[in-house]
């Protein structure tokens, strides 16, 4: 059975600064992707990041990298130089072999000036 | 620039009636999801399909049903709303399991049943 667990309801982090969300999950098929999306207060579900689990490199794009820890089973989001804008919900996801695409609980990021 | 599109965007409805939300995609993708979003909490797979003919059942129990006819199109249907099914709605689609293919999502349907 597929699960993501995020386990940081809420986070805050001073603008400019860097922050780490994290992410865990359970698998038991080799072949998987994880993924990052963003949730502002209006709703829509923006796509950030991805990282394959047979992908060597962690993950870059833009202000945005993944830490991915393939043996620990995490696959924590770093924001550098946080923004106003950050504020917002974030989710990890997984799609194994199966296809199916499930999502973790969410951490609310807010940003202070 | 995402091509999938959700209806309505907002739907206060009676108890009892029936209801569709529509949801299409315009870039041929094969897999189809239905997720069910209260505010502020997590996204729970409640439909999600294959292709054309495919249908399955997600990890949270709903008593909605669906339908895929066309690839391009992904309904989602309560025969009889109830206060219990408020909640917001999100349709999405991605490459049938490709790499890095990432899932597009729509709007959004948020339903109210009074």
């Amino acid at each position: 059975a597929q699960k993501i667990t995020q386990t940081q309801p809420g986070m805050f982090v001073q603008e400019k600064e860097a922050v780490t969300l994290d992410c865990t999950y359970d698998t038991s098929d080799p072949s998987y992707g994880l993924f990052w999306y963003k949730q502002p207060s209006s709703g829509e579900m923006i796509f950030l990041i991805y990282q394959g689990s047979y992908d060597q490199q962690n993950a870059t794009e833009g202000r945005y990298s993944l830490n991915f820890q393939k043996a620990r089973k995490s696959a924590n989001l770093v924001i550098s130089a946080s923004q106003l804008g950050d504020s917002a919900m974030y989710f990890c996801a997984m799609r194994a072999d199966t296809g199916k695409l499930i999502f973790g609980q969410g951490t609310t990021l807010q940003v202070k000036p | 620039e995402a091509d999938i599109y959700q209806t309505p965007r907002y739907l206060v409805i009676g108890t009892g009636k029936k209801i569709t939300l529509e949801c299409s995609q315009t870039m041929g993708h094969d897999k189809m999801y239905w997720y069910q979003q209260d505010p502020g909490m997590e996204l729970h797979l409640i439909h999600y399909s294959y292709g054309v003919n495919s249908t399955e059942k997600g990890d949270l129990s709903s008593e909605s049903t669906v339908s895929r006819i066309r690839t391009e199109h992904f309904p989602l249907t309560l025969e009889s709303a109830r206060p219990s099914h408020t909640s917001q709605y999100l349709c999405a689609s991605s490459e049938f399991w490709k790499g890095n293919t990432e899932a597009f999502f729509g709007q959004g349907t948020r339903l109210t049943v009074v």
